[in-house]
């Protein structure tokens, strides 16, 4: 079946710019993760959605990066007013339950310039 | 935040050679995931393990799921040189939330052919 996808796969934002990134899960995956990933590191948690609802938002930097999950399937991540050190890689990954395996997309990478 | 200890850092080889990687963690851990990465991709999963002491393998690849609950290691059998990629251990930990993957920094593999 199909994995999961991210779009788009490039971004390129002037800094103060807002962006949105979409991750559409595998179907029927409940639990959805967005990391992010600097160039020679591991990815970074950001948030984790169970269903619609967000679980754990701890991992998001400050106030400028939000996401949503409206229908318990596909999720955006938004960024506010980008600044040029929210340039990396964006992965979204689902898995079927809480503690499970995840499975991650290709990623988004955005360049703010 | 807390991370995997994984080693080595990186690893250059001869086709043909074996391979075997490590990851430790001061505290228990009730799954380890094991990941590939290869560039301008994101992780793909490779073996999930979920009980102590279990041993997985998935072709010429091999991981074991420490009896300590705090180690885990990945061993590639008569390497090739599309296993170039990085490396990445993951887990959830025992102790608190199984909402959030623990990361290892990466074993970045090359191949010589």
């Amino acid at each position: 079946g199909a994995g999961v996808s991210q779009t788009p796969s490039n971004k390129v934002t002037e800094k103060g710019k807002y962006v949105e990134l979409r991750c559409d899960p595998i179907s029927g995956h409940t639990a959805l993760y967005w990391y992010r990933q600097s160039l020679g590191q591991g990815p970074e948690f950001l948030i984790y959605f169970q269903g619609t609802g967000a679980a754990d938002d701890s991992g998001l930097p400050n106030d400028r990066f939000f996401a949503v999950r409206p229908e318990g399937s596909v999720s955006t991540l938004k960024i506010q007013r980008t600044e040029r050190g929210d340039s990396a890689v964006y992965l979204c990954a689902s898995s079927a339950r809480q503690g499970y395996e995840q499975y991650f997309g290709p990623g988004t990478r955005l360049t703010v310039t | 935040g807390q991370q995997l200890n994984q080693s080595p850092q990186s690893m250059f080889i001869q086709e043909g050679e074996d391979v075997s990687m490590n990851c430790t963690s001061s505290s228990i851990f009730n799954t380890w995931l094991w990941y590939k990465q290869e560039p301008g991709e994101g992780p793909v999963l490779l073996i999930a393990l979920y009980k102590a002491g279990e041993l997985t393998s998935n072709g010429r690849l091999t991981a074991q799921f420490g009896i300590t609950r705090k180690d885990s290691f990945l061993n590639i059998s008569a390497s090739i040189p599309s296993d170039v990629g990085i490396y990445f251990c993951a887990g959830y930990a025992n102790a608190g939330n199984n909402r959030k993957l623990i990361w290892g920094l990466g074993t970045s593999l090359a191949v010589n052919p």
